[in-house]
């Protein structure tokens, strides 16, 4: 399994501020992923973190709002740019890993974001 | 329509009962399903995946009816800890990758 931490846990930031949230694996990993909560709603993905190159991002997301960086296999950090009040939300890294035979994915626990 | 559908619920279950529950996706080629499960203010996590043939663990039996396009979740001999939200999530790879999640069934086990 992989052990994953992001920080910060939660904030609150100003509308019109960035936020840049780091999430670190205890193991090194191919496939890194951000994804987003609502509150009351599923998870939506937001990119797929590349190692070595841009992330590849979903229908709906883009890099100016959402600029994530991979310098390595252990590590991630995804910015929210601008915020709004509609940004609130939780942000969540997860990762690919294998176990045995296959592979799960494992998620960090999550940063709470309030925008004011 | 959304890729994938779950009942909200809540499912209020009298411990010890049996709870069952489906979730229905949109895209026939879907390749792999599972069941995550997620705590008040928590992360996901993985409870099983659903193979072909149905599987079990433990108290859980995962369904998947790939001619109408729906997995299902039984729940035997309920918990209090089994209350949490069930978050339905099927990938069109046959690496995990991009996971499509469902908004989650709610069950409360109540004693």
């Amino acid at each position: 399994s992989a052990v994953i931490s992001q920080k910060p846990s939660r904030d609150i930031c100003q509308r019109g501020t960035s936020l840049t949230i780091q999430c670190q694996v205890d193991s090194q990993v191919t496939m890194m992923f951000w994804y987003r909560q609502q509150p009351g709603q599923s998870l939506t993905l937001i990119a797929t973190a590349n190692q070595g190159s841009e992330a590849t991002y979903e229908s709906g997301f883009v890099i100016d709002k959402f600029p994530i960086s991979r310098p390595n296999l252990t590590f991630s950090t995804l910015t929210v740019s601008n915020m709004s009040p509609e940004d609130s939300s939780i942000y969540l890294c997860s990762v690919e890993a294998r176990q045995g035979p296959s592979y799960e994915q494992y998620f960090g626990p999550g940063t709470r974001l309030t925008v004011t | 329509r959304k890729e994938v559908e779950q009942d909200p619920g809540p499912f209020n279950v009298p411990e010890g009962a049996t709870v069952a529950f489906n979730c229905t996706y949109s895209n026939s080629a879907s390749q792999s399903f599972f069941w995550y499960r997620q705590d008040c203010r928590k992360e996901p996590k993985l409870l099983m995946s659903v193979y072909s043939s149905g599987n079990e663990d433990g108290r859980f039996t995962a369904q998947l009816n790939r001619a109408s396009q729906y997995i299902s979740l039984l729940i035997r001999d309920s918990k209090l800890s089994d209350s949490a939200t069930y978050l339905c999530v099927v990938t069109l790879t046959d690496s995990w990758g991009k996971l499509q999640f469902g908004a989650g069934t709610q069950v409360v086990v109540t004693p």
